[in-house]
């Protein structure tokens, strides 16, 4: 069955900390990743996603995340948080015709 | 313009009562979902539907109910509400194919008392 599973719950940062969130996934087809934000009170935007092509991808807002195949992770970064960075982040995978989504990371930035 | 539209944002409502949650988008995609979040935030797939056509349904409680009157619309019923039904029910859109991702919308936050 597939599943992602997000390593941290919470995560406390200061800001121009850098930022790494895990996420490890489990689908046997073509993967198709995604990371979202959900800032407090607001429905989920998309940060990025990958398909094919180069495993680096580059967000919005200066976030990246990296597909390694071997490893079935896509862990998201930054390499320097901000406040307006505070938010509740999701890795997803599309299969079997559906979105499936982590059990979701929060970030707290300390300013 | 708002791609996918949720009314209403706010509910609140005894138990035992029926309500409905309204979805539209204007991206003209032929997929759509309803999804929950729970308090945990955890989201979770209820339903999908492809071209007004029932897709997935996710062991939800047969009193969800949603319905879809065109591909653009995908609303949900909820019979005999009760206190566990409170959450955050986001709907979203897709095209088909690989690659591309959902958009959500705003999200309904259901209370019930």
């Amino acid at each position: 069955a597939q599943s992602v599973s997000q390593h941290n719950h919470h995560v406390i940062l200061s800001e121009a900390a850098s930022l790494e969130l895990g996420c490890n996934y489990s689908y046997g087809g073509t993967v198709n990743l995604f990371w979202y934000v959900q800032y407090p009170g607001q429905h989920l935007q998309l940060l990025l996603k990958y398909f094919s092509g180069d495993p680096l991808v580059k967000g919005i807002k200066g976030f990246e995340a990296e597909f390694i195949k071997s490893k079935f992770s896509f862990n998201l970064r930054k390499p320097s948080v901000q406040w307006s960075d505070t938010a509740e982040y999701f890795c997803a995978v599309f299969g079997g015709g559906k979105l499936i989504f982590g059990q979701g990371t929060e970030l707290s930035v300390k300013p | 313009d708002t791609a996918v539209s949720q009314t209403p944002k706010y509910l609140v409502t005894q138990m035992g009562n029926d309500k409905s949650i309204k979805c539209e988008q204007n991206l003209g995609h032929d997929t759509m979902y309803w999804y929950k979040q729970d308090s945990k935030k955890f989201l979770k797939i209820m339903f999908s539907y492809n071209n007004k056509e029932l897709i997935i349904n996710e062991t939800v409680p047969n009193r969800f109910s949603p319905k879809s009157p065109d591909k653009a619309h995908l609303n949900l019923h909820i019979n005999s509400l009760e206190l566990g039904d409170s959450a955050v029910y986001f709907c979203a859109s897709r095209p088909p194919g690989p690659g591309p991702e959902a958009f959500f919308g705003q999200g309904t936050r259901l209370t019930v008392v």
